[in-house]
């Protein structure tokens, strides 16, 4: 029953480095998200996947990229990591767009 | 596109006692869901309680329960018999029930519990 997991945990960057933070979920969920949480300003969409096979944009995708690798899996790149982009990261799926979401344990992402 | 305000940064509570988060969200639609979520030190996200909008009746999940005022768009949560592990950051999201998956959060309230 491990619902939503990400890898890694923790991770710290230098600037101009890439990193792929992966996420996989076992609940059978069409639905996946990448999220940023910065102090203050609660949880924003990087991206998200409606289905396998299927991306879009959220809020703040700049600087990012995703592949839906299959339906279990979602992962999130940083081709050239900015400071900008240090933050918590959090991956969440649900059934549908009537659901609510499921959350991984999070991101801490510093980058120096 | 919606936006969910938050404006407490900060709340403190009485073990024992009742407290009240509010949200205020900004939309055109009439069809859509309401979350509030919980978020501990241990930074994990759980869901605490949910509203969809064409229901009238106020959601309640045991101690917790919510004041839904569509016409206000306001939906504030209340907390009865606080307890000390409450104490968290809760927010509050919106989702459309046309507008794709977005999920939009609130900025969050950090609850505290004195005991």
């Amino acid at each position: 029953n491990a619902g939503v997991t990400q890898t890694p945990k923790f991770q710290v960057l230098k600037t101009g480095q890439s990193m792929t933070l992966q996420c996989a979920q076992d609940m059978n969920h069409n639905s996946m998200y990448w999220y940023r949480q910065d102090p203050g300003m609660g949880l924003r969409l990087i991206y998200y996947s409606a289905s396998e096979g299927t991306t879009d944009k959220g809020e703040v995708p700049n600087g990012y990229n995703v592949s839906r690798l299959n339906k279990r899996e979602f992962s999130l790149r940083l081709e050239s990591a900015a400071p900008s982009q240090t933050s918590v990261y959090f991956c969440a799926t649900s059934r549908g767009r009537f659901n609510e979401a499921f959350f991984g344990q999070g991101t801490r992402l510093t980058v120096v | 596109a919606q936006t969910v305000t938050q404006s407490q940064p900060e709340m403190s509570v009485q073990e024992a006692e009742t407290v009240t988060l509010s949200c205020t969200y900004d939309t055109s639609e009439s069809d859509y869901y309401l979350f509030w979520y919980k978020q501990p030190p241990s930074r994990q996200m759980i869901l605490v309680i949910r509203q969809e909008a064409y229901k009238q009746q106020n959601a309640t999940e045991n101690r917790f329960s919510v004041n839904f005022q569509k016409a206000a768009k306001s939906f504030s949560l209340k907390i009865s018999d606080s307890q000390l592990g409450d104490a968290a950051m809760y927010f509050c999201a919106y989702r459309s029930a046309d507008a794709g998956n977005m999920l939009t959060f609130g900025g969050g309230t950090r609850l505290m519990v004195k005991p």
